[in-house]
């Protein structure tokens, strides 16, 4: 059955290191959504995508993070410099249709950064 | 912008009883109202939703109610089983039918639910 996919699933990295996620929405699908979720936040939207072109990225720390579409069946999350508050789990999530629809989340990546 | 609370942030029953998670939103806007249930490991996964214009709405064990007035809405589950043990997330959005609109959700802090058997 469709579902959104995320790698890795697991990631463990050093302060300041350069760290790369990656989400397939579903196929079809035209939002994209990035969130991350903490024990203190909850979640958090960090960005999503319409139709592969950036709607909101107000959520995410500019100076470190960027969100980008390189094709319709790829979404990435990148953090550079990495820093130990940026340790969560992140998910993508995708869903369909001009107005707003079921959300459809991803497994997460657990990012532990040292 | 939109402020979602909910309570409680722990809930233990036991199996076969009801369970009730209330949230309350800020902006009166907000016309969408899902509710995600969230499994130790997984990412969260629509139960159920409400749209602003029914005050209720059914499905199997699970119902939720809106109360657009008080700004507040709920959870209900019935005859709970320990399957149900999950974190429930309640959220609200604004839905537009332009095609750039903004269809931010907020969500909710959070429910961990416990049905001890």
């Amino acid at each position: 059955d469709a579902r959104v996919t995320q790698t890795p699933r697991h990631k463990v990295t050093e302060m300041g290191q350069e760290v790369t996620m990656r989400c397939q929405p579903i196929l079809g699908h035209n939002t994209v959504f990035w969130y991350r979720q903490t024990m203190m936040q909850g979640l958090e939207l960090l960005a999503y995508f319409r139709n592969r072109a950036p709607l909101d990225d107000s959520g995410m720390p500019k100076d470190r993070f960027s969100a980008e579409m390189p094709d319709a069946t790829l979404a990435t999350l990148k953090i550079q410099p990495s820093e130990p508050r940026d340790s969560a789990v992140y998910f993508c999530a995708s869903g369909q249709g001009v107005t707003y629809n079921e959300q459809f989340f991803g497994p997460g990546t657990r990012l532990t950064v040292l | 912008g939109e402020n979602v609370e909910q309570h409680p942030s722990t809930l233990s029953v036991q199996e076969g009883d009801s369970a009730v998670i209330k949230c309350t939103y800020s902006d009166s806007a907000s016309n969408y109202f899902p509710w995600y249930k969230q499994e130790l490991g997984k990412g969260p996964q629509l139960i159920i939703d409400i749209r602003s214009n029914v005050g209720e709405k059914k499905d199997q064990r699970i119902a939720v109610t809106l109360n657009k007035t008080a700004k507040h809405f709920s959870l209900h589950i019935t005859e709970t089983q320990p399957e149900d043990s999950a974190v429930y997330f309640c959220a609200a959005s604004i839905q537009t039918r332009v095609k750039t609109s903004y269809d931010k959700v907020i969500f909710g802090p959070g429910t961990s639910l416990s049905v001890i058997p």
